[in-house]
C-alpha cells in the first residue's frame, strides 16, 4: 500500500527558501509517472503547486513558477519541493500526493506538514 | 479566484440528497475529480474521471457532468459526510491543474 510522508522545517524566515521532501513507501516512485505538491493556507482552499515526472521533468502552477523547483530522487524514492523568496502568504499546510490520469487526480495524499513563514 | 467555481457552503438534512457543483469553462472539455476533506485531515479522493469511485467510497456518492458544470451528489446523507469538498480539473489553457475553491457541507 503506497504511503507518502512530508518532511522538512516547520518554520522558515521571510525571503528564504522553503524546502520539503516527500518520502514514498510501499511503492516504487519509478512505477508511476507523476507526483505532485499541493498546499492549503490556514482556513483556505487547495492550491496546486506543481508536479514532477519520474524521469525528472516538471510542470508548475503559473502563479508560482518563478519561485518553485520540484525534483525527484529515484534512489531514495523521494521527491522534493523548493519555494524561494517566501513571504507570510506562503504559510500553509503542504501536501504531497501521487498524481494519476488526465485530467489529473491526486491519490493518495500525505498527511501534510504545516510550514509557517515568520521571523 | 479559481477558474473552477464552487458554492462556499451547502447544507442538507440528515438522510436527504445533496448536490455540490463545480463550474468552469474547462469542464466543457475535461472531467472533474472530487475530494472530501475533514477537519485536520488530508483530502481524500472520492470521485475521479467524472463518475468513478475509488475502492472504499460508498456508492451513495456519485459524480456527473453537464456542459460547464460538474456535480457531486450524495444520497442518504450521513453525519459523517460533513466535510469540505473540492473539485479539480484542468485550467482554461488545458495545461495546468486547478482546484475549485471548495464547498463546506453541513449536515443538519
Amino acid at each position: 500500500q503506497v504511503q507518502l510522508e512530508e518532511s522538512g522545517p516547520g518554520l522558515v524566515q521571510p525571503s528564504e527558501t522553503l524546502s520539503l521532501t516527500c518520502t514514498v513507501s510501499g511503492y516504487s516512485i519509478t512505477s508511476h509517472n507523476y507526483w505532485g505538491w499541493i498546499r492549503q493556507p490556514p482556513g483556505k482552499g487547495l492550491e496546486w503547486i506543481g508536479s514532477v515526472y519520474h524521469r525528472g521533468s516538471a510542470d508548475y502552477n503559473p502563479s508560482l513558477k518563478s519561485r518553485v523547483t520540484i525534483s525527484i530522487d529515484t534512489s531514495k524514492n523521494q521527491f522534493s519541493l523548493k519555494l524561494s523568496s517566501v513571504t507570510a502568504a506562503d504559510t500553509a499546510v503542504y501536501y504531497c500526493a501521487r498524481r494519476t490520469g488526465a485530467p489529473e487526480w491526486f491519490d493518495p495524499w500525505g498527511q501534510g506538514t504545516l510550514v509557517t513563514v515568520s521571523s | 479566484s479559481s477558474e473552477l467555481t464552487q458554492d462556499p457552503a451547502v447544507s442538507v438534512a440528515l438522510g436527504q440528497t445533496v448536490r455540490i457543483t463545480c463550474q468552469g469553462d474547462s469542464l466543457r472539455r475535461y472531467y472533474a475529480n472530487w475530494y472530501q476533506q475533514k477537519p485536520g485531515q488530508a483530502p481524500v479522493l472520492v470521485i475521479y474521471d467524472k463518475t468513478n469511485r475509488p475502492s472504499g467510497i460508498p456508492d451513495r456518492i456519485s459524480g456527473s457532468s453537464s456542459g460547464n458544470t460538474a456535480s457531486l451528489t450524495i444520497t442518504g446523507t450521513q453525519a459523517d459526510d460533513e466535510a469540505d469538498y473540492y473539485c479539480n480539473s484542468r485550467d482554461s489553457s488545458g495545461y495546468h491543474v486547478v482546484f475549485g475553491g471548495g464547498t463546506r457541507l453541513t449536515v443538519l
